[in-house]
């Protein structure tokens, strides 16, 4: 079955400080593998999105993502946190084979202290 | 371009009564999703249409919930009766068909509190 997990529901970082949130899927099949992020009352706005081209992704707002097949994971980073980064964020896995259904982690809420 | 849009944007009934959700997706956009987010979860997919046709309704909560997409633009979904546990936020997305690997764009969402 498919599944995605987030290892971390919270994660506090000091602001300009590096950010890590963990992702790690489990599929049969090559994945799409997508995080969003979610601002208090706003809609899941995307930051980047893995499409089995490079394995490091570059995403919006100094964002990144490795894609490491062998270990099923796609982490999350940023090297300097910012209070506006403040948020839910979410990783989810798609399979075009099951005609692009997502399905979502549970979330990481990242919480940015001056 | 225009996003999805989704209204009501809060809505608050007494178990037992009906509500309905309105989505219209980007345009040329084929697939349509409804989720439900409950405060502190992941949304979860309640149904997944390809032009007007279900792909997915596996885990749509049938006995109560319905989903229509006339002519595969807009979409309704509609609970009815309502119960204390539809609390929650429900979310339209779009996403091009045939586009492999296309992320979904996501609408502001519908509150509903049901008391």
């Amino acid at each position: 079955a498919q599944s995605v997990t987030q290892l971390d529901s919270h994660v506090s970082v000091s602001e300009g400080t590096p950010v890590l949130l963990r992702c790690n899927y489990s599929s049969s099949y090559s994945p799409s593998l997508f995080w969003y992020v979610q601002h208090p009352n706003k809609g899941l706005q995307l930051l980047l999105k893995y499409t089995s081209a490079a394995t490091l992704v570059k995403g919006i707002n100094g964002f990144e993502a490795e894609f490491k097949k062998s270990e099923t994971s796609f982490h999350l980073t940023k090297p300097s946190a910012h209070m506006s980064d403040a948020a839910e964020y979410f990783c989810v896995v798609s399979f075009y084979n099951q005609g692009g259904k997502l399905i979502f982690g549970q979330g990481t809420e990242l919480s940015v202290k001056p | 371009e225009a996003g999805v849009a989704q209204s009501p944007r809060y809505k608050i009934i007494e178990k037992r009564q009906s509500v309905a959700f309105w989505c219209n997706p980007i345009s040329g956009h084929a697939t349509l999703y409804w989720y439900q987010q409950i405060l502190g979860q992941g949304p979860k997919l309640l149904i997944q249409f390809q032009n007007n046709g279900v792909v997915d309704d596996s885990q749509l909560p049938k006995d109560r919930f319905s989903a229509e997409r006339l002519k595969g633009v807009d979409s309704t979904l509609k609970i009815q009766p309502a119960k204390l546990e539809d609390s929650a936020v429900y979310l339209c997305a779009s996403s091009l068909q045939g586009q492999n690997r296309a992320e979904a764009f996501f609408g502001q969402g519908t509150r509903l509190t049901v008391v």
